[in-house]
């Protein structure tokens, strides 16, 4: 059973244009954080959310936390190039805060 | 600081053989983890670890080993190699862990395993 489901699950756009990925659970999760990973590379942290409502804004990026602490979003405006890559959401939960990952959404980004 | 480095980048194994994959940390990080990605899977979590002398299990243990006799180094053990763990490995580290302490999690490079 995956406990985050991330939508989609790939993504194709023109640069320029906006995006917005989702990640979803019927559980709730302490915080929950994003990340973003190249080609051959680990992924790397772009925000950790923790308040249920939450918005955080990084650049041209958006990121929301559900009320519930349940849900997320990631919005990205006016696309570029350089977005391209697999977007990961992660849920802290368990008395260690370990991470449960979603399955990623591979954005690429055409010029 | 080389933040997290692991080692090899690559291997090839035959099935029923065993390795370790090393993974090590100059932070000065409390907190260890192992993750293995697969295609379509994500990244799902192996053995983790607190501190020296104090390690756990994640997700998917099986088949796999872990001991922590040192802050810095967290390695890797598969004891009797099989083509389902044909994957990438990943080590992450953050300074401390526990619920809501929101520590960023720093992520090795990877080491892409192939058993045959």
């Amino acid at each position: 059973t995956q406990l985050l489901e991330q939508s989609p699950q790939f993504l194709s756009i023109q640069e320029g244009e906006n995006l917005t990925v989702y990640c979803n659970s019927s559980s709730v999760f302490s915080s929950l954080q994003w990340y973003r990973q190249e080609p051959g590379e680990g992924p790397v942290l772009l925000v950790t959310v923790v308040t249920g409502g939450e918005v955080k804004k990084l650049k041209r990026l958006t990121f929301q936390f559900g009320d519930a602490r349940k849900d997320s979003s990631l919005h990205i405006t006016a696309a570029q190039p350089g977005d391209t890559g697999l977007y990961l959401c992660a849920g802290e939960r368990g008395s260690q805060g370990n991470l449960i990952f979603g399955k990623g959404t591979k954005l690429s980004v055409k010029p | 600081n080389a933040g997290v480095t692991q080692t090899p980048k690559f291997q090839v194994l035959k099935t029923g053989q065993s390795m370790t994959l090393q993974c090590a940390q100059d932070m000065n990080h409390e907190y260890m983890s192992w993750y293995r990605q697969d295609p379509g899977m994500g990244l799902r979590l192996i053995h983790y670890s607190v501190g020296a002398g104090i390690t756990d299990q994640g997700e998917v243990p099986n088949g796999y080993n872990v001991s922590r006799s040192t802050t810095e180094d967290f390695p890797l053990r598969l004891l009797s190699a099989a083509p389902s763990q044909t994957s990438v490995y990943f080590c992450a580290s953050s300074y401390s862990k526990g619920i809501g302490t929101q520590e960023t999690q720093y992520f090795g490079p990877g080491t892409r395993l192939l058993v045959l």
